[in-house]
């Protein structure tokens, strides 16, 4: 249980494109969602949680406006970087919990921006 | 607010050596703890949890026991491999912040033959 599927895993892109990043939770309902950032050989530091149906709820320093998060339903959550700048490249792990204490990693996206 | 401190590497193992990876807490509620393993190029994998106090999370010949008098919650394994190489990242969660979870800062482990 508590399968969860990112989706690129890698990705390049120009600076100033968009780029879309979903999270999925394969075998369970994912009430929360949330979106970390890692930057190189750091910590992985929480950007974003969202819960299903409403707004997503940003840390301190996270811009919301660059950073999209949708959770529209109980199993698919979708962040993205828009505008993207080579400062945005990193790696992206998003995370869903459900009932019981389910708690899922996805394989994390690396993003690079040129 | 809740935290993590976890021993700075890198640290170098030769094989069949014993590891110790270092990992104090702090919390304001009653977290559960793991033990998370990113292999190069890959995302976290859950290596070991424990979720109450004196509880021992094992796998892969990893160990760790929840200390609450310590606050501590030490990663072992008594012959490491060279596969094992990786960086390790202590992590608590609580359901009084959410399930949201509190990283350490990782510490990665190179094992060579």
């Amino acid at each position: 249980g508590a399968v969860v599927s990112q989706h690129p895993s890698r990705v390049i892109c120009k600076s100033g494109t968009s780029v879309k990043i979903e999270c999925r939770s394969l075998d369970f309902q994912a009430t929360t969602m949330f979106w970390y950032r890692q930057f190189p050989k750091q910590s992985l530091m929480l950007m974003a949680t969202s819960n299903e149906g409403s707004k997503a709820t940003y840390e301190q320093g996270v811009e919301k406006d660059k950073f999209l998060i949708n959770h529209a339903s109980l199993t698919l959550s979708t962040l993205t970087v828009t505008s993207a700048h080579p400062e945005d490249s990193s790696f992206y792990i998003c995370s869903a919990t459900g009932g019981s204490g389910l708690v899922g990693f996805g394989a994390g996206t690396r993003l690079s921006v040129l | 607010g809740d935290s993590v401190t976890q021993m700075e590497g890198p640290v170098t193992l030769s094989e069949e050596a014993f590891l110790t990876i270092n990992c104090t807490y702090t919390a304001t509620g009653y977290p559960s703890l793991f033990w998370y393993v990113q292999y190069p190029g890959e995302g976290l994998q859950l290596l070991l949890k424990a979720t109450k106090a004196d509880d021992k999370g094992s796998n892969k010949g990893f160990e760790a026991t929840y200390r609450k008098e310590t606050t501590s919650f030490h990663l072992e394994k008594g012959s490491v491999q060279v596969s094992d190489s990786a960086v390790y990242f202590c992590a608590l969660s609580a359901a009084n912040t959410g399930n949201q979870f509190y990283f350490g800062t990782g510490t990665s482990l190179t094992v060579i033959p």
